[in-house]
This record gives structure tokens, C-alpha cells and sequence, in this order.
């Protein structure tokens, strides 16, 4: 199973744009990349998924260089209510596994 | 449509109690994960199962868990003779593992507290 690391936590401002880069060295060819975010006291929810270059969807992007030993989840003007911790997961669409790390806590202040 | 539902949503029990957690999963969905989470930690993986089968119980302690996922019915995690270091929010998630990546839809949780 590839191995993320992320940072720990980020702080942003309303309106801003926030970029959370995932490292994953050792995803193998058949892995996604999936995001998720959680409140407190709430399950995780998926946010965005991709395998190569940008995917785009209402809520978010996500940026996949040629190498996909990184990605770059980008929340675009993001508001208080963005404050939550955001995961990014590695795992491929056959039997795996997906192992959440500790995260990135993002506080939006106003 | 109705998502991952757990009950109940908190559930106290003395030491030496059972604990019974139970998920359905969305309505197509045949993958069942249980995930334990402390407080101010990530998620830790449990157990993955099928219909009347577990797949994947490597991070179940040896002792006191067990899981399953009838034919008919929700899963059930179940504690036997709780302490109080179960203490935790326990989150079941469902896929349906179609093709591509696998994307999890997790419900509101259990939190359970061992008095």
C-alpha cells in the first residue's frame, strides 16, 4: 500500500485559495488518489478522486504531475465552514485496503 | 437514497458490558469497513467484509472484536466485555467497488463510551 504523508495542519483566510500537497512516492500504477474531508463528530466525505493530470469537479481540483509521486488538493475561496481535517488516500480498484493517515486540518479564519 | 446508516449514534456501557454496532450500508453497496477513531487521531482500518464473508481483519484486536455482514441484515461490530480504552467514535463506510479507484461513503458514526 502506498504511504502518504501530508502536512500536519495549514491556516488560511476567507476568500483565499488553499492548496494541500499529498506525497506518495511509492503509488503503484494501478492506484487513485482520493481525497476526503471530516468534521468533527462527522464520517469522512469524498471530495475528489483522479489518477493523472487535473480532475475538476463543483467543490474542488486536483492537480496529478506526469510522475503521480505527488498531488495538490486546491479548495478555491474557501470559507469558515471549509475548516475540517482533509485526508488523501492511495489505493488502486481491486481488493486493497485504503488507510487514512492523520491528516491535514485546515482552519479558515475570517 | 438513503447513505451509510449507523446505530446508535452513542452507546454507553459499563466494563465488562457487550457493545453492539450495527451499519447498513447504501443500497447497492456489498463492502462493508469499520474504522476506529480516537480523539485528535486519523482513522485506524478495522476489518473489510463482503456478504458472509471477512476479507480483511488485520487491524481487529485478537481478543473481545469480532465483525460481521449477514446475507440479510447490517453489519454488526460487536465488543465483548468493553474497558474503557474502547472508548472511541466507530465509523462504518460501504462501496460498491465498481471500476476505477475506490471511493468509500462513510456514516455519522458511534460513539462509544465505557464507563
Amino acid at each position: 500500500l502506498a504511504k502518504t504523508t501530508q502536512p500536519i495542519s495549514m491556516d488560511s483566510y476567507e476568500g483565499q485559495e488553499v492548496n494541500i500537497t499529498c506525497s506518495h512516492n511509492n503509488i503503484a500504477t494501478n492506484d487513485y488518489i482520493t481525497w476526503y474531508q471530516q468534521f468533527p463528530s462527522q464520517g469522512p466525505r469524498f471530495i475528489i478522486q483522479g489518477y493523472k493530470t487535473k480532475v475538476t469537479n463543483e467543490v474542488a481540483s486536483l492537480f496529478i504531475p506526469a510522475d503521480r509521486k505527488s498531488s495538490t488538493l486546491s479548495l478555491p475561496r474557501v470559507s469558515l465552514s471549509d475548516t475540517a481535517v482533509y485526508y488523501c488516500l492511495v489505493g488502486d480498484g481491486g481488493y486493497s485496503t485504503l488507510t487514512f493517515g492523520k491528516g491535514t486540518m485546515l482552519l479558515v479564519s475570517p | 437514497n438513503a447513505g451509510v446508516m449507523q446505530n446508535p449514534r452513542h452507546l454507553v456501557r459499563r466494563r465488562g458490558q457487550e457493545a453492539r454496532l450495527r451499519c447498513s450500508p447504501m443500497k447497492g453497496h456489498s463492502h462493508v469497513y469499520w474504522y476506529r477513531q480516537l480523539p485528535e487521531e486519523g482513522l485506524k482500518f478495522m476489518v473489510y467484509l463482503q456478504k458472509e464473508n471477512i476479507i480483511d481483519e488485520s487491524g481487529m484486536p485478537k481478543e473481545r472484536f469480532s465483525a460481521e455482514f449477514p446475507k440479510e441484515g447490517p453489519s454488526i461490530l460487536r465488543i465483548q466485555q468493553v474497558v474503557r480504552g474502547d472508548s472511541a467514535a466507530y465509523f462504518c463506510a460501504s462501496s460498491a467497488r465498481g471500476t476505477g479507484g475506490e471511493k468509500l461513503f462513510f456514516g455519522s458514526g458511534t460513539q462509544l463510551s465505557v464507563l
